[in-house]
């Protein structure tokens, strides 16, 4: 169990540019989310995959925010034409079925967009 | 919808003493999953307790243990014999299906 990995661990960008994450899940794990979190807050729920398929984005997420999970293994969440409030940690985590079982989180992208 | 209400932003507690953190959560699933997380400063965050709501009996973890009342949809966790290494922000979570659902957090800060 290497646990679950996210790549980069900090990103700067400019306003307006693309910026791409990539989450890697603990390898067992079918189960896949993404959660934001701003200073002070407690993580809040985007996209949630059960392998490859995508069931459920929150309303949190514009057009601007895309995620994939191709072949049910590593994730990638995109933000295109990033806006100065954008910036926050992005948290990856994973979990096996059934849905109760506790998630297993990365230690996180921090993106900030000046 | 679901929702995790922590009240409590920050909490102190002496070394060695106990403390209490706080959660409500409000739904109306019958079967349900409640979690309270660590996440200590620039580190990812850990499962501290689980609780199944069809459970009575408290879910208990070495120092860790909750109060879990459901008819009050309340469920604390209390830290006993507090330790330097237990600061940190601490995340009550609620699960009915596959989407946890967070509460704002409580800061612990561990007085020596």
């Amino acid at each position: 169990d290497t646990g679950v990995s996210q790549d980069p661990r900090h990103k700067i960008t400019k306003r307006g540019q693309n910026v791409t994450f990539r989450c890697d899940p603990i390898s067992e794990h079918n189960r896949l989310y993404w959660y934001r979190q701003t200073l002070g807050q407690g993580p809040e729920f985007l996209t949630y995959f059960q392998n490859e398929a995508q069931l459920e984005k929150s309303r949190l997420l514009s057009d601007r925010f895309s995620a994939e999970r191709p072949k049910g293994s590593f994730s990638t969440l995109e933000i295109q034409r990033t806006e100065q409030g954008d910036s926050a940690m992005y948290l990856c985590a994973s979990s096996l079925d059934p849905g109760n079982s506790p998630l297993h989180f990365g230690n996180g992208t921090r993106l900030t967009v000046t | 919808a679901q929702t995790v209400t922590q009240s409590q932003p920050e909490m102190s507690v002496q070394e060695a003493e106990t403390v209490t953190l706080s959660c409500t959560y409000d739904t109306s699933e019958s079967d349900y999953y409640l979690f309270w997380y660590k996440q200590p400063p620039s580190r990812q965050m850990i499962l501290v307790i689980r609780q199944e709501a069809y459970k009575q009996q408290n879910a208990t973890e070495n120092r860790f243990s909750v109060n879990f009342q459901k008819a009050a949809k309340s469920f604390s966790l209390k830290i006993s014999d507090s330790q330097l290494g237990d600061a940190a922000m601490y995340f009550c979570a609620y699960t009915g299906t596959y989407k946890y659902i967070f509460g704002t957090g409580t800061r612990l800060k561990v007085l020596a």
